[in-house]
């Protein structure tokens, strides 16, 4: 029963372009909900994170976008750089707190192109 | 400061033996979990110990089990190997009162 979903195994965008990672999920019990970048060969790379109360959380060129009703967030990146080629995992968590396990999904490939 | 340590980077073993991985939290973190992550698959959680106690179990035989040292670091044992443990383990810390988990550079196990 795959809780975290995303549907696009890859994505391709333009250098200076927005690059926007789709996420759905089904237990609406989950309280935060993580972004995480992974290079080939490195473990993944904690890059934002959005507590179910809130909307929207901004980071320099990350922006994550939170919808309840359906169940689904999304990670905008702008603008897109070459260095942003990697992996993109959507992960959330129940009951708050760092003793709580990560459910994922299963990766979105990015590819950002000159 | 030093990040989320594993050991080894790469294991190669046969089908039946027992393997033992090594993880050292980032400085400063109390709560260790580990993760399995299949080819094309996200990281699947195995357990979570904090407090030198297993609090939390994913959906993984007893043949997977763990440790927490008093000063922090975790190891990961898994018995009877079977091809399908064949996976990229990755350990993960955090400190309690942070959702964040942050990630080593993961052990790729091999069965053979």
């Amino acid at each position: 029963d795959q809780q975290v979903k995303q549907n696009s195994p890859s994505l391709s965008v333009q250098e200076g372009r927005i690059s926007i990672l789709n996420c759905d999920y089904t237990n609406s019990m989950f309280d935060y909900f993580l972004w995480y970048k992974k290079y080939p060969a490195e473990g993944p790379t904690f890059l934002i994170s959005i507590s179910s109360i809130k909307d929207k959380n901004e980071d320099g060129r990350f922006t994550v976008f939170l919808n309840k009703s359906a169940k689904h967030l999304s990670l905008h990146i702008v603008p897109s750089q070459p260095g942003d080629s990697a992996v993109y995992f959507c992960a959330a968590t129940l009951g708050g707190g760092a003793t709580n396990k990560l459910i994922f999904g299963t990766g979105t490939l990015l590819a950002v192109q000159p | 400061d030093a990040g989320v340590t594993q050991s080894p980077t790469h294991l190669i073993k046969t089908r039946g033996q027992q393997v033992t991985l090594r993880c050292s939290p980032k400085s400063g973190h109390d709560t260790v979990s580990w993760y399995q992550q299949a080819l094309g698959q996200g990281p699947q959680f195995i357990f979570q110990y904090y407090e030198e106690e297993e609090r939390q179990r994913g959906n993984f035989p007893d043949r997977f089990s763990g440790h927490q040292f008093p000063n922090y670091s975790s190891e990961l044992n898994v018995n009877a190997l079977l091809l399908g443990d064949s996976a990229l383990y990755l350990c993960a810390s955090s400190f309690s009162i942070r959702v964040e988990a942050f990630f080593g550079q993961g052990t790729r196990l091999t069965v053979v």
